[in-house]
């Protein structure tokens, strides 16, 4: 699987949006950019994944380059709650054996 | 939907005794689980993937002896730590991935593992 790097840490004030990147150079034509977010002591959660085209759903938005070298996850009114560590994972997107391997991820912490 | 449960959520084991924890998807048939292991402030590290009914497939350094598993049925895998050691004691996530959507992975509660 390709890897990704992200930054360690951002801020974000409650109600504005919350713009993570991630780069993913070497990533290879039938590989997803899927995005995890794990709050403390939990088990991540999947917020959305994409191939080649911008993709949106109930909680996030993701913007994928035309060249697929990078990606940003749009959290579009940024809470509270959203505070956690937001994973960007590059793997292939079917089969039984695509396992997905988790770098440092991002923290995000969202102020008042 | 798409539901994983783990139990027990926190377990606290004397050194040398073995520990079994159990991982459950509650509203899908899971054909593959994996499990991960991540000691405080570190990512998630993939330890195994085991598919129902056949031998799991172990990550390199991680001792197939020490942590069993068993994926006997489409609902449920287990992990069992044996004579744990003080080392041993971290959180244990599992996940579940189904034939349903992308394959995606879904991700259980998590365990804490604490060796005393």
């Amino acid at each position: 699987d390709a890897k990704t790097t992200q930054p360690t840490s951002m801020d974000c004030a409650e109600g504005r949006a919350a713009n993570l990147p991630c780069n993913h150079s070497t990533i290879s034509g039938n590989e997803y950019v899927y995005w995890y977010r794990q709050i403390h002591s939990q088990g991540p959660q999947y917020i959305i994944h994409g191939l080649k085209n911008n993709e949106t759903n109930e909680m996030a938005s993701l913007i994928i380059t035309e060249d697929r070298k990078s990606s940003t996850l749009i959290l579009p009114h940024a809470t509270l709650r959203d505070t956690a560590v937001y994973y960007c994972i590059v793997r292939l997107g079917t089969g039984t054996a695509s396992k997905l391997t988790f770098g440092t991820g991002t923290r995000l912490q969202v102020t008042l | 939907g798409a539901v994983v449960s783990q139990h027990p959520s926190w377990v606290i084991c004397k050194s040398g005794t073995s520990v079994k924890i159990e991982c459950r998807s509650l509203d899908f048939q899971a054909t593959t689980m994996f499990w991960y292991r991540q000691f405080p402030k570190q990512s998630l590290m993939l330890m195994a993937t085991s598919n129902e009914g056949s031998k799991a497939t172990y990550e390199q350094g991680v001792e197939k002896d020490k942590f069993l598993i068993n994926h006997a049925s489409l609902t449920l895998s287990t992990l069992t730590v044996t004579s744990a050691h003080p080392e041993d004691s971290s959180f244990y996530i599992c996940s579940a991935m189904g034939l349903a959507g992308a394959y995606e992975q879904y991700f259980g509660p998590g365990t804490r593992l604490t060796v005393t």
